[in-house]
C-alpha cells in the first residue's frame, strides 16, 4: 500500500530565500507524481506533474524533481514570496493512473515579507 | 477558478438532519471523486466514479451516499451522520482521457455536525 510523508509540516522563511519541500514515498511502482497547492479553506491547485519515466518539471519559478529509486521527490521554490504562502501538497499516482492518488498531509509554507 | 464548484461551501447539520452536497464540473470530463479533508490527515479519497458508473468506494460508511447523474454532477447525500464526520468534503474530477491527467478540484464545502 503507498504511503506518502511530506517533511516539514511546516516551514516558515523570509521573502526571497530559496527553498525545498520534500515528499517520501513507499512504493517506487508510482504512476506519477503530483504537487498541489491548497490555500486556507480553499481547493486544490495543480502545480506540477511528473510521470514516471520523467525527472523533473518545471514552472516558472517551480521546479519538481522525482526520483523513484530513493522513493523521494522535491519541488524547490526560488526566490519565495508572500504569495507563496499555502498548503503545499505532494500525491502518488497508482497503477492505475491519476485515477487514484495518494496524499501526503502536506507542508505548510510561510513566507514573511 | 478551476471549472468545478461545489454547493454548499459551508453546512452545519444536526447529527438527525439530511442533507446533500452538490459538484458540478464545466470541463466535459468523464471522471468525478469526492474526498473528505479533516484535520492533520491526509486526503480521504471516498468514491470514484467513470462515465456516471462508481468505481470505487474506499469503506466509506453508508451513512454517506454518493449519486451522479452525468458525468457533469456529483452528489453526496448525508444522513445520521456523527461529530467526527466534520470536515472539508472536496468534489474533483478529470478528463479520464489519459492515465497521466491530473485532477481538477472544487473548493470544497466545510460541514460541522453537532
Amino acid at each position: 500500500k503507498q504511503e506518502v510523508t511530506q517533511i516539514p509540516a511546516a516551514l516558515s522563511v523570509p521573502e526571497g530565500e530559496n527553498l525545498v519541500l520534500n515528499c517520501s514515498f513507499t512504493d517506487s511502482a508510482i504512476y506519477n507524481l503530483q504537487w498541489f497547492r491548497q490555500d486556507p479553506g480553499k481547493g486544490l491547485t495543480s502545480l506540477l506533474l511528473i510521470q514516471s519515466s520523467q525527472r523533473e518539471q518545471t514552472s516558472g519559478r517551480l521546479n519538481a524533481s522525482l526520483d523513484k529509486s530513493s522513493g523521494r521527490s522535491t519541488l524547490y521554490i526560488a526566490a519565495s514570496q508572500p504569495g507563496d504562502s499555502a498548503t503545499y501538497l505532494c500525491a502518488g499516482g497508482t497503477q492505475g493512473g491519476s485515477e487514484k492518488l495518494v496524499f501526503g498531509k502536506g507542508t505548510k509554507l510561510t513566507v514573511n515579507p | 477558478e478551476t471549472g468545478v464548484t461545489q454547493t454548499p461551501r459551508h453546512l452545519v447539520m444536526g447529527m438527525t438532519n439530511k442533507k446533500s452536497l452538490k459538484c458540478e464540473q464545466h470541463l466535459g470530463h468523464n471522471a468525478m471523486y469526492w474526498y473528505k479533508q479533516s484535520a492533520k490527515k491526509p486526503l480521504e479519497l471516498m468514491f470514484v466514479y467513470n462515465f456516471k458508473e462508481q468505481t470505487e468506494n474506499n469503506s466509506v460508511p453508508s451513512r454517506f451516499s454518493p449519486e451522479c447523474p452525468n458525468s457533469s454532477h456529483l452528489f453526496l447525500h448525508l444522513h445520521t451522520l456523527q461529530p467526527e464526520d466534520s470536515a472539508l468534503y472536496l468534489c474533483a474530477s478529470r478528463s479520464g482521457t489519459s492515465l497521466g491527467d491530473t485532477q481538477y478540484f472544487g473548493p470544497g464545502t466545510r460541514l460541522t455536525v453537532l
